[in-house]
């Protein structure tokens, strides 16, 4: 089965600091992979997605992630933190394979950002 | 735009009560599907739905059904409300047959049971 680990359920970083928010799939497939983000009282909101096309994957708001087979991970990335960041990030995989449509999501991770 | 539409942000009901939560979607699209959130736990999928009349239960079912009688809109049902079922509720969508196309939520609703 299709898991996601989301290490660090809160990360608290300084305005214009690395943001780095870690996530560890496991899949016996080729996975896809996304990282959506919720500000407060919304709905979650697409950043980017991995799906085999290129390994470094480039989304909205300046962040990035790499998919690392050899590691299963797919960590997201932002090289400078901005107030307007502050959000609950969550990890999701599904597998390219088989009938399955669903989304597993990790647990979330909370940042908080600091001026 | 790509728009999903949840019928109340805030809803307050009774112990026992039926509870409709209606989401409707502009896109199109074959798959809706229901989660749950709940702090420290993440999105858990209640119920998700393929098609108009189809449906295939999630992670987390029980006490709940759907219905989903036209492509747009798909509705969470709770027979009868109890207070574990405090939540926010969201619907997503996304195209059939599409598995690297993302899910598309709503805002959620904030269910509150007394």
């Amino acid at each position: 089965a299709q898991s996601v680990t989301q290490l660090g359920s809160h990360v608290s970083v300084s305005e214009g600091a690395l943001v780095l928010l870690r996530c560890n799939y496991s899949s016996s497939v080729p996975p896809y992979l996304f990282w959506y983000v919720q500000y407060p009282n919304q709905g979650l909101q697409l950043l980017l997605k991995y799906t085999s096309a290129a390994t470094l994957v480039k989304g909205i708001n300046g962040f990035e992630a790499e998919f690392k087979k050899s590691e299963t991970s797919f960590h997201l990335t932002k090289p400078s933190a901005h107030m307007s960041d502050a959000a609950e990030y969550f990890c999701a995989v599904t597998l390219s394979g088989g009938s399955n449509y669903k989304l597993t999501f990790g647990k979330g991770t909370l940042l908080t950002v600091n001026p | 735009d790509v728009k999903v539409t949840q019928s109340s942000r805030y809803l307050v009901k009774r112990t026992g009560e039926k509870v409709f939560l209606e989401c409707v979607q502009d896109m199109d699209h074959e798959n809706m599907f229901w989660y749950r959130q709940d702090p420290g736990l993440g999105l858990r999928l209640i119920y998700f739905s393929y098609d108009v009349k189809m449906k295939e239960k999630g992670d987390i079912p029980e006490g709940y059904s759907v219905s989903r009688e036209k492509k747009e809109r798909f509705s969470l049902i709770l027979e009868s409300a109890s207070t574990n079922q405090t939540s926010m509720y969201l619907c997503a969508s996304s195209l059939i047959g599409a598995r690297n196309q993302p899910q598309h939520f709503g805002d959620g609703t904030r269910l509150s049971i007394l």
